[in-house]
């Protein structure tokens, strides 16, 4: 147990649909970074935020946007779902930022999305 | 770009034996950091071993241990004494040490470990 927590583990939901999924970071970590893995593109960075603040952005589509709020969890928003966006998507956390002490990134089980 | 290569969609190996998973990676930085993730059958991703480029000795966790050659940018992982639990996937991921925190992964390889 990594002590990430994600929810929910498993959603299913049809195109066109949003969603929200969640995430609480180790204690103590301040950092949250969302991945997604997909079959055709493998894992993927999509955002990372700091402290409650967005912190480096990757491949992340306009239809999908993400907050961290002032108890550190955070969610992962995604709209007008399409086929394409079904994967499991992953949430980590770290104590810091690069440059800072080396640190890790501890990964929560993740939670799979199937969009039909 | 960084990119992280890994060339072995499968492997397998028997029970007891030594097996090697590759890894390359392309980047023009000095400064970063390697590492091998498993995911095993229940999809969580564990950090199994971590190497930072400015050290030019090669990490060992236990039965794991790396060959991090940085003028090839090659990062091999060595499982020795291999158990049916290593079963799983492997990625191979790359972070640079300063400026961005997002990890890089290869494709991985699905190891299969055989009694």
């Amino acid at each position: 147990d990594s002590g990430v927590t994600q929810t929910p583990k498993h959603l299913i939901t049809a195109t066109g649909q949003r969603v929200t999924l969640r995430c609480s970071p180790r204690s103590g970590d301040l950092s949250v970074y969302w991945y997604q893995q997909s079959l055709d593109q493998g894992l993927q960075f999509l955002i990372q935020y700091y402290n409650g603040e967005e912190r480096a952005k990757g491949n992340i589509l306009e239809r999908f946007s993400a907050q961290q709020f002032p108890d550190l969890h955070s969610e992962l928003n995604l709209s007008s779902l399409e086929l394409g966006d079904s994967a499991l998507y992953f949430c980590a956390s770290s104590v810091g930022l690069a440059g800072m002490a080396s640190y890790e990134q501890y990964f929560g089980p993740g939670t799979r999305l199937t969009v039909t | 770009a960084q990119t992280v290569t890994q060339s072995q969609p499968e492997m397998s190996v028997q029970e007891a034996e030594t097996v090697t998973l590759s890894c390359t990676y392309d980047t023009s930085e000095s400064d970063y950091y390697l590492f091998w993730y498993k995911q095993p059958p229940s999809r969580q991703m564990i950090l199994v071993i971590r190497q930072e480029a400015y050290k030019q000795q090669n990490a060992t966790e236990n039965r794991f241990s790396v060959n991090f050659q940085k003028a090839a940018k090659s990062f091999s992982l060595k499982i020795s004494d291999s158990q049916l639990g290593d079963a799983a996937m492997y990625f191979c991921a790359y972070r640079l040490l300063y400026n961005t925190d997002k990890l890089i992964f290869g494709t991985g390889t699905r190891l299969q470990v055989f009694p």
